[in-house]
């Protein structure tokens, strides 16, 4: 079983939708990490949390430490929402990633 | 600041070659990261550096090099490269204790024939 799990794998929604990507964890974390890879390839941190929630324009980011779970939501969704959703988990001083197999979101028009 | 820059963007090498990736980032940060991605796997940590001088092995360090001379620097190398060494690599970077965000270079795609 892999250390940080995603769901779904795969998501196509309309333009308009609201998107909720689930992360899971089953170790010790310092942080956790939500980061965005477009169809290109370059990789983009959207994210870092210990706690509670975080919003960035329409993204939304929380996370339940006791549950070991975090959720990335998207309100309003758009085209340009399309990529791979990524969540990692950070351990120890040096920050070590484990990464999720990503989340590859296709937003319709 | 250009930010975290990888060359080349996309290689071919038949097996039993050489080569060096190239990693260099213009932010000062002390810590830089060597990932590997591959087709329905998360990415995979293959070697990091907490400073100029000091490197460790990630979760897959078999069948690469690396050094850190200089604080901006980070090439890591493949020795007779293997078909099981295609795939696409990036270089990352943070400042330092207390400030987490990994900054990603663009991406080295590998193919070993």
């Amino acid at each position: 079983k892999n250390e940080v799990e995603q769901s779904p794998q795969n998501l196509t929604a309309q333009e308009g939708e609201f998107i909720t990507i689930n992360c899971s964890y089953s170790v010790g974390i310092s942080a956790l990490h939500w980061l965005q890879q477009h169809p290109g390839g370059g990789i983009v941190s959207l994210f870092m949390l210990s706690s509670g929630k975080k919003k960035h324009g329409r993204l939304i980011a929380t996370i339940n430490i006791q549950e070991k779970h975090s959720s990335l939501h998207i309100t309003a969704s758009h085209p340009r929402d399309s990529a791979v959703y990524i969540c990692a988990v950070s351990r120890g001083a040096t920050n070590k990633l484990i990464f999720g197999t990503g989340t590859l979101l296709a937003v319709q028009p | 600041n250009a930010g975290v820059t990888q060359t080349p963007k996309f290689r071919i090498l038949k097996i039993g070659q050489s080569m060096t990736l190239q990693c260099t980032q213009d932010m000062n940060h002390n810590y830089m990261y060597w990932y590997r991605q591959d087709p329905g796997m998360g990415l995979k940590l293959i070697y990091y550096s907490v400073g100029a001088g000091i490197t460790d092995k990630g979760e897959v360090p078999n069948g690469y090099n690396v050094s850190r001379s200089t604080t901006e620097d980070f090439p890591l190398r493949l020795e007779l490269a293997a078909p099981s060494q295609t795939s696409v690599y990036f270089c990352a970077s943070r400042v330092g204790l207390g400030r987490e965000t990994q900054y990603f270079g663009p991406g080295t795609r590998l193919l070993v024939l």
